[in-house]
């Protein structure tokens, strides 16, 4: 089946730095997602991409979808400690048909 | 606007006992998924429903697992007999249209002693 590599694994970083964590496939993904995962609770979405070369923001995340359709990174600028949880990128290989497909997750951890 | 809505919260059972899991999706959605996510890895699709019909059920351990949602709406997912590989969190989502916008359930935590 299709897998999808995240990294860095995890990430500790001081409290206004900027961070960046890509995802990477050796298959071509349709969509690109990018969602974060608290203790408990499940994934929320966070920016979605639907054409390669697609640069989106959602305050101070941005992502980008990859010329390749093959990878694509999440910034995330000034962190905060409430930017820490898991990241994820999920990605859509059928277009139309909803399916993601799970990277294994980037674990932010922010030093106050 | 009600997110999608999981129970119970956590479970507790001894290997090849039964459980089951419910899941209401949000209002107007006509699809729904259900998750499994073990400790320390992104989720994993189990099955896919469009309506009250199953669209991809191919990672479904179908001699345990089943699921059913019968009036397009709510949907369980049920493990006979469960399996101390089944300590999982259980995700259901639900999307209105278009590739990819699926909204999670906070999830239902399995373990299996």
């Amino acid at each position: 089946g299709q897998q999808l590599n995240q990294s860095p694994q995890s990430m500790f970083i001081q409290e206004g730095e900027d961070v960046s964590m890509n995802c990477t496939s050796s298959s071509i993904f349709n969509t690109w997602l990018w969602y974060k995962q608290d203790p408990g609770e499940g994934p929320v979405l966070l920016i979605a991409l639907y054409k390669a070369g697609e640069l989106t923001s959602n305050g101070r995340l941005t992502a980008q979808f990859g010329i390749t359709r093959k990878d694509s990174f999440l910034n995330i600028s000034a962190s905060i400690p409430s930017d820490v949880g898991i990241y994820f990128c999920a990605g859509d290989p059928l277009g139309a048909g909803n399916m993601l497909t799970f990277g294994g997750g980037t674990r932010l951890m922010v030093k106050p | 606007e009600a997110g999608v809505a999981q129970s119970p919260r956590y479970k507790i059972i001894e290997k090849r006992q039964s459980v089951a899991f419910w899941c209401n999706p949000i209002s107007g959605h006509a699809t729904l998924y259900w998750y499994q996510q073990i400790l320390g890895q992104g989720p994993k699709l189990l099955i896919q429903f469009q309506n009250n019909g199953v669209v991809d059920d191919s990672q479904l351990p179908k001699d345990r697992f089943s699921a059913e949602r019968l009036k397009g709406v709510d949907s369980t997912l049920k493990i006979q007999p469960a399996k101390l590989e089944d300590s999982a969190v259980y995700l259901c989502a639900s999307s209105l249209e278009g590739p990819g916008k699926q909204y999670f359930g906070p999830g239902t935590r399995l373990t299996v002693t």
